[in-house]
C-alpha cells in the first residue's frame, strides 16, 4: 500500500531551466510533507518541507507547492544546476509516521 | 562533526547466515530508524526506536531483529528468515518531537546475499 507516489522515475533538464518534481499521496491525514535529496552511495538529506496548512514554501532556488484538494505536491528548482543531479524523495507525515515515495532521479545537463 | 555512521558500506552474506549492520549516532537524538530501499520502491520502515530499551516493528519487520541498549547505537540483524535480504539499508535518527525537521540519515549499507 504505497501512500506516497512519485510516478516519474526520472527527469532530465537543461542547466538553467526549471526542474519540476511531482508527488501524489492518498492519505488525507498527512499533515506535513518533506523533500529529501540523495546522492549515490549516500543517505538522503533533508531539503525542504511544507505544512498542510500552507500551499507554498520557498527556500532559495527550491519551492514546494502543495495542492491539498488534488493530494499533490511538487518541488520546483529554479534555475537548475548540474549539482542538483540526484534522486529526490518525497515524504509525508501523519502522527509521527513518515512515508516515502520511490524517488525521482533528476539529471541536469550542462 | 555530529552525524550517523553506518558500517560496513558493503556486506556480502551467504544464504542461511545472520548478519548485523551497525548504526551509531552522536547527535544525541532519541529516535532511531531502519529503512530498506529496493529499486523502484520508496524507503520502507523495518524497525524504529523512540527511546533506549524500546523498539517497535515497522512495515517489513519479518526476518529482522534490533536492539537499543544505548542511545547512540541501533544495530540491525538480518536473519536467515529474511527471504530476500539483498537491498540497500539506511539508518536514520531524529530528535524527540523533531520529525518535522526531517531525519538525519547515514550513508547506508549495501547487503548482497551470495
Amino acid at each position: 500500500d504505497q501512500q506516497v507516489k512519485q510516478n516519474s522515475p526520472s527527469l532530465s533538464v537543461q542547466e538553467g531551466r526549471i526542474s519540476i518534481l511531482n508527488c501524489d499521496y492518498t492519505n488525507s491525514m498527512f499533515d506535513y510533507f518533506l523533500w529529501y535529496k540523495k546522492y549515490p552511495a549516500e543517505g538522503p538529506t533533508f531539503l525542504i518541507s511544507i505544512s498542510s496548512i500552507k500551499d507554498k514554501n520557498e527556500d532559495g532556488r527550491f519551492t514546494v507547492f502543495l495542492n491539498k484538494s488534488a493530494k499533490h505536491l511538487s518541488l520546483h528548482i529554479v534555475p537548475s544546476q548540474p549539482g542538483d543531479s540526484a534522486v529526490y524523495f518525497c515524504a509525508a507525515i501523519n502522527n509521527n509516521d513518515m512515508r516515502f515515495g520511490a524517488g525521482t532521479r533528476l539529471t541536469v545537463k550542462p | 562533526d555530529g552525524g550517523i555512521t553506518q558500517s560496513p558500506k558493503y556486506l556480502f552474506r551467504k544464504e542461511g547466515q545472520n548478519v548485523t549492520l551497525s548504526c551509531e549516532q552522536n547527535l544525541n537524538h532519541d529516535a532511531m530508524y531502519w529503512y530498506r530501499q529496493d529499486p523502484g520502491q520508496g524507503l520502507r520502515l523495518i524497525y524504529y526506536s523512540q527511546i533506549v530499551n524500546d523498539f517497535q516493528k515497522g512495515d517489513i519487520a519479518e526476518g529482522y531483529s534490533v536492539s537499543r541498549e544505548k542511545k547512540e547505537s541501533f544495530p540491525l540483524t538480518v536473519t536467515s528468515a529474511q527471504k530476500n535480504p539483498t537491498a540497500f539499508y539506511l539508518c536514520a535518527s531524529s530528535q524527540k518531537g523533531g520529525i518535522l525537521r526531517g531525519y538525519t540519515f547515514g550513508s547506508g549499507t549495501r547487503l548482497t546475499v551470495v
